[in-house]
């Protein structure tokens, strides 16, 4: 089973400020199976990033994901008032599929 | 629209069973595998069940392996998960995920969860 790290636990940071989170994977990850998600407060996970660089449909472009093998990183350039929230990473590529155990975007 | 629709959640005692259902509209469910995938209260996302377009290939996690079932009719658009020999640690909300693409991918699409608890 491949085990994801997110790092930090929580990030505050200020409207307008550069978030940068980390994803690191126990082993690596079959093609770049890595994916991003977004979690507000009672609703469900939204889709972000794919192929640890592809935008989903109709995601700002202020979102933008890299890496590969074990290292996976997400950067939102700059933070608007409705991206604070929990950022979850997950890999697809091998079975069973796992999720990071997520990192929270709070103001600061 | 993608939308999908799960229910069958509530209390049950430890021990006992339960099905969930997810109906699926706005897309050709048979062209694409579906999940399970949980959220314990607080905490974050745990991969359950996964089961290919034609039923073929079923996977799951340890944590419910023999305990939980998926399956899927695709004459109405619909997928399940039989849950049985329930334990307090399986109370979560219970997704239905579907797959961005017929080859599999990640989640692009999810429901709103029904809430499963396991209590006596």
């Amino acid at each position: 089973e491949i085990v994801l790290t997110q790092s930090p636990g929580t990030l505050s940071l200020s409207p307008g400020e550069r978030a940068t989170l980390s994803c690191r994977a126990s082993q690596s990850v079959s093609s770049s199976y890595l994916a991003w998600y977004q979690q507000k407060p009672g609703q469900a996970p939204r889709l972000l990033i794919y192929g640890a660089s592809s935008r989903a449909t109709g995601i700002p472009d202020r979102f933008s994901g890299s890496g590969s093998g074990t290292d996976f990183t997400l950067t939102i350039s700059r933070l608007e008032p409705e991206d604070f929230a929990v950022y979850y990473c997950h890999q697809y590529g091998s079975s069973p599929r796992t999720f990071g155990q997520g990192t929270k975007v709070e103001i600061k | 629209e993608v939308q999908l629709v799960e229910s069958g959640g509530g209390l049950v005692q430890p021990g006992r069973s339960l099905r969930l259902s997810c109906a699926a509209s706005g897309f050709t469910f048979d062209d694409y595998a579906m999940h399970w995938v949980r959220q314990a209260p607080g905490k974050g996302l745990e991969w359950v069940s996964g089961i290919s377009w034609n039923s073929g290939s079923i996977d799951s996690a340890d944590s419910v392996k023999g305990r939980f079932t998926i399956s899927r009719d695709n004459a109405k658009n619909s997928l399940y998960l039989q849950m049985s020999s329930l334990r307090a640690e399986d109370t979560a909300l219970y997704y239905c995920a579907k797959v961005a693409a017929a080859a599999g991918g990640p989640f692009d699409s999810w429901g709103q969860g029904t809430l499963v608890t396991v209590s006596s």
